[in-house]
């Protein structure tokens, strides 16, 4: 089986700070996606990762960057976390690029931003 | 672009009962359509996916998916509901040529009265 795992199921930080999620998965897969979850809005994505240190924006970045050192971790960081950033983050992985892939998805960080 | 429309934000279904949830995308192209569930507390996971081929797509726990190109949807359906079905229900879809990312509906929070 798939495993995606993520560093914390609950965050909670203060405007400002520097906040990291960790995800790391366990299938040597290419591409790692982070989401973000809002009641009525659905998954919308912020960046995703095809190969180490390579990344592509989504459809909401602003505020976040990513990194990739290494193949199985991919990391996505609030430089200045802010209160509008509350939310659920899920980490995803798909095996090789394109839409075709199933992603596989991690139980997800909700932060809370106070 | 392309989008994707989940009509119902809540549908309660007694159970035993059958259960149909929508979904419409739109995109120029062949779709790429998945429907992933999120129980309560967890990541998302996948139920099925349609590239091709056959329109009538069968899934884990029972479910199946209809691709109707003329009326642009995918709908979900389980014949008889379980207490356990009880979910959030999201509808994505795939393109080539954009991020590979999925983009998502806005999900159905599925409701099983006793």
């Amino acid at each position: 089986d798939v495993k995606v795992t993520q560093s914390s199921r609950y965050l909670v930080k203060r405007t400002g700070e520097k906040v990291f999620l960790e995800c790391v998965q366990d299938m040597d897969h290419e591409n790692m996606f982070w989401y973000r979850q809002d009641p009525g809005l659905g998954l919308r994505l912020i960046y995703f990762s095809y190969d180490v240190k390579m990344k592509e924006k989504g459809d909401i970045p602003e505020g976040y960057s990513v990194s990739r050192e290494k193949k199985e971790r991919f990391s996505l960081i609030l430089e200045s976390a802010s209160t509008n950033q509350t939310s659920m983050y899920l980490c995803a992985s798909s095996s090789k690029r394109g839409p075709t892939d199933t992603q596989y998805f991690g139980p997800g960080t909700r932060l809370t931003v106070l | 672009a392309q989008s994707v429309t989940q009509p119902d934000i809540h549908i309660t279904v007694s159970e035993g009962a059958s259960l149909e949830l929508r979904c419409n995308y739109s995109y120029g192209a062949t779709p790429y359509l998945f429907w992933y569930v999120q129980s309560p507390g967890q990541g998302l996971q996948l139920l099925l996916k349609y590239f091709s081929g056959d329109t009538l797509v069968q899934g884990i726990k029972g479910f199946e998916a209809e691709f109707k190109r003329s009326q642009s949807s995918f709908n979900l359906r389980k014949p008889s509901v379980h207490w356990s079905d009880a979910a959030e229900y999201f509808c994505a879809v795939g393109a080539w040529g954009g991020a590979d990312g999925l983009t998502f509906g806005k999900g159905t929070h599925l409701i099983i009265q006793p």
